[in-house]
């Protein structure tokens, strides 16, 4: 595609339940990235991806959390038991090298709900 | 880790006004970059500029990384340009790893 799509858009969870959110890349992007973003505040890192391998996962806030990328193309991230201070929206970006550099972009992310 | 923070956090201009937004960070760096954030929730890069000065437009941003700030200049303002304007940065330890401020804020109003 064009661009970075991220699925789904909107997600409501009932506290506890499982969640799955999904991001196809640009075609051909090596590295891949996750942030979360509060309300009202900017985006924090969360783990990084290059091709399938998961270098950098120290942002994830708790084991709850788990992020994949088994061939190195479309990625998801997992939250298991969701809590309310999960509530955020996540984003997804690529980028064709190993840095976060011009040639980065963002998706529009998943805002997560969890009440 | 580094810290940024960003200045004003809300700021109200009419269209055809001109403002400053400054990004100040703890620590020496090896990338900074401007985003505009959308009200659809769109991150667009806006400069990608560890030093020096740009122009793209209506828009410049100048960087002294000596000194540790940037600022991100928005000439004759348009409704379109509301949304939020974040800094983020790379620490010397990581060439992946972006650390954002809290943004400004900015409403365009016609």
């Amino acid at each position: 595609g064009a661009g970075v799509s991220q699925s789904p858009r909107y997600k409501v969870a009932k506290r506890g339940q499982d969640v799955a959110l999904r991001c196809d890349p640009i075609s051909g992007h090596v590295s891949l990235f996750w942030y979360q973003q509060a309300l009202g505040q900017g985006p924090e890192f969360l783990t990084y991806f290059q091709n399938e391998a998961q270098l950098d996962k120290s942002g994830l806030p708790s084991d709850r959390f788990f992020a994949e990328r088994p061939e190195g193309s479309v990625s998801t991230l997992k939250i298991q038991r969701t809590q309310q201070e999960d509530s955020a929206v996540y984003l997804c970006a690529s980028s064709p090298s190993r840095s976060f550099n011009t040639e980065a972009f963002f998706g529009q992310g998943t805002r997560l709900t969890v009440v | 880790g580094i810290q940024v923070e960003q200045s004003p956090p809300d700021l109200i201009l009419q269209e055809g006004a001109n403002s400053t937004l400054r990004c100040n960070f703890s620590d020496s760096v090896n990338n900074l970059q401007w985003f505009h954030q959308n009200p659809w929730g769109q991150l667009i890069n806006l400069f990608y500029i560890p030093s020096g000065t740009k122009q793209n437009g209506r828009l410049s941003a100048t960087t002294v990384a000596t000194e540790r700030y940037s600022l991100l200049y928005i000439s004759s303002s348009q409704t379109t340009d509301s949304g939020v304007y974040f800094c983020a940065v790379e620490g010397l330890d990581s060439s992946y790893k972006l650390i954002f401020g809290s943004g400004t804020r900015l409403l365009v109003r016609p």
